[in-house]
């Protein structure tokens, strides 16, 4: 099981970027790293996934390095509405058991004006 | 985009009542998942199913059974509900086996027994 670390909590300001970083000493060859948002009284919905290097879409970044032994998640320029909290998780892309996946606390990131 | 609808959004029951709470998918995903979320201790996972009529414990199944008699629908029993199960319960639902598939999560139902 690759277990994870995150920052419990971050403050940023509106307009900066936040690098949001996780650790997975453990992580597995199989074994793809996923990041998940939650704001309050809602589900997880999913952000990014990546494998190795730098995934990019339009909400974040993902760079993972040659050891994928940590990731960071980068949210460009964010705002007070991307206040939530984000969930790194690492498992194995095509197969596994429910039980291996862990969400863990997760990070609370909160923008301030 | 896949939906997971959960019944309810709030509900107060009273220690001792039968609680139900419902899930349902609407895009053939084969794995569902109910997970309850407290405060600084992120989700767990209670119950998951594999395909109709097959269920798995999770971490923390004790208090709780599950029944998946359609595809589309997993539901979560609380046999006798106790004040320590006052919680948020998230519903998940996932295509396939691996993390490459991703959760789709409904947006939980906030329990209160009282």
């Amino acid at each position: 099981l690759a277990k994870t670390t995150q920052p419990i909590s971050m403050d940023s300001y509106e307009g900066q970027e936040v690098n949001i970083t996780c650790s997975h000493n453990n992580i597995a060859t199989n074994d793809y790293i996923t990041w998940y948002q939650q704001f309050p009284s809602q589900g997880p919905r999913f952000i990014i996934q990546g494998y190795k290097t730098k995934v990019t879409n339009e909400v974040a970044s993902l760079f993972i390095p040659a050891d994928r032994k940590s990731s960071t998640l980068s949210l460009p320029r964010v705002s007070l509405s991307d206040t939530a909290v984000y969930y790194c998780l690492v498992g194995d892309a095509l197969s596994g058991s429910a039980r291996q996946l862990t969400f863990g606390s997760g990070t609370q990131l909160t923008v301030l004006p | 985009d896949v939906k997971v609808t959960q019944s309810s959004r709030y509900l107060v029951k009273r220690t001792g009542e039968k609680v139900f709470l419902e899930c349902v998918q609407d895009m053939d995903h084969e794995n569902m998942f109910w997970y309850r979320q407290d405060p600084g201790l992120g989700l767990r996972l209670i119950y998951f199913s594999y395909d109709v009529k097959m269920k798995e414990k999770g971490d923390i199944p004790e208090g709780y059974s599950v029944s998946r008699e359609k595809k589309e629908r997993f539901s979560l029993i609380l046999e006798s509900a106790s004040t320590n199960q006052t919680s948020m319960y998230l519903c998940a639902s996932r295509i396939g086996g691996g993390l490459g598939y991703g959760y789709t999560f409904g947006s939980g139902t906030r329990l209160t027994v009282v």
